[in-house]
């Protein structure tokens, strides 16, 4: 298994270009979500889903937006960066039963500029 | 709203010791507490997970504990090594509406001595 993936790795963008950052799990976990994290903020939940087809606000969401199409994959999207975007993301996926324990990405770099 | 705090925020120790890392939450209706570990420029990767009815888990030199009740949890690492120098974070799960909601702590920054 290769776990949870994502690209790129590093990523710098110009305010007002759009990207979408991917995520894919090969471990058939219903829950997957996306998390920024900043220096002395911690880690924050952005957008979640609960299944293909179902997928709802965290704690952060404005700005970026998310599909699930699959269960296997959950793409984020900033359709207009912003440098407050600067920042580590992180994708995570979970078994929504049982123990429910988290499985994180390598993370993708952004800078904004 | 949930709070999780994590005390100290860096710790630096010579090889060999043991030592405690500490976690605080303000509210006990969690599902679970995960603890994690995160070297510079890298991913979380998960040492423990504490299910909301146990008390502690272990895996090799690491123990966590849990006390609901009290909102705390403790990272026990015994024989520290150099390469266990990283950044722990722990964080708890709130099922909330068929939600899962986790918040994390801001983490120790642990560096151990040669």
């Amino acid at each position: 298994n290769a776990g949870v993936t994502q690209t790129p790795k590093f990523q710098v963008l110009k305010t007002g270009q759009s990207m979408t950052l991917q995520c894919a799990q090969d471990m058939n976990h219903e829950y997957m979500s996306w998390y920024r994290q900043d220096p002395g903020m911690g880690l924050r939940l952005i957008h979640y889903s609960v299944g293909a087809g179902i997928t709802d606000q965290g704690e952060v969401p404005n700005g970026y937006n998310v599909s699930r199409s699959t269960t296997e994959d959950f793409p984020l999207r900033l359709l207009s960066a912003a440098p407050s975007q600067t920042s580590v993301y992180f994708c995570a996926s979970s078994y929504f039963e049982g123990a429910n324990e988290q499985f994180f990405g390598p993370g993708t770099r952004l800078t904004v500029l | 709203k949930q709070e999780v705090t994590q005390i100290p925020a860096a710790l630096s120790v010579p090889e060999g010791e043991n030592l405690v890392l500490n976690c605080s939450f303000t509210d006990s209706a969690i599902y679970n507490l995960q603890w994690f570990r995160q070297d510079p420029g890298k991913g979380l990767t998960s040492l423990l997970l504490i299910q909301s009815s146990q008390r502690e888990q272990t895996s090799g030199r690491l123990n966590a504990s849990l006390d609901k009740s009290s909102g705390r949890s403790t990272l026990y690492i015994a024989a520290s090594q150099p390469g266990d120098s990283a950044t722990y974070l722990c964080a708890v799960l709130h099922l909330i509406q068929g939600a899962q909601k986790l918040v994390f702590g801001q983490g120790t920054r642990l560096t151990i001595n040669p």
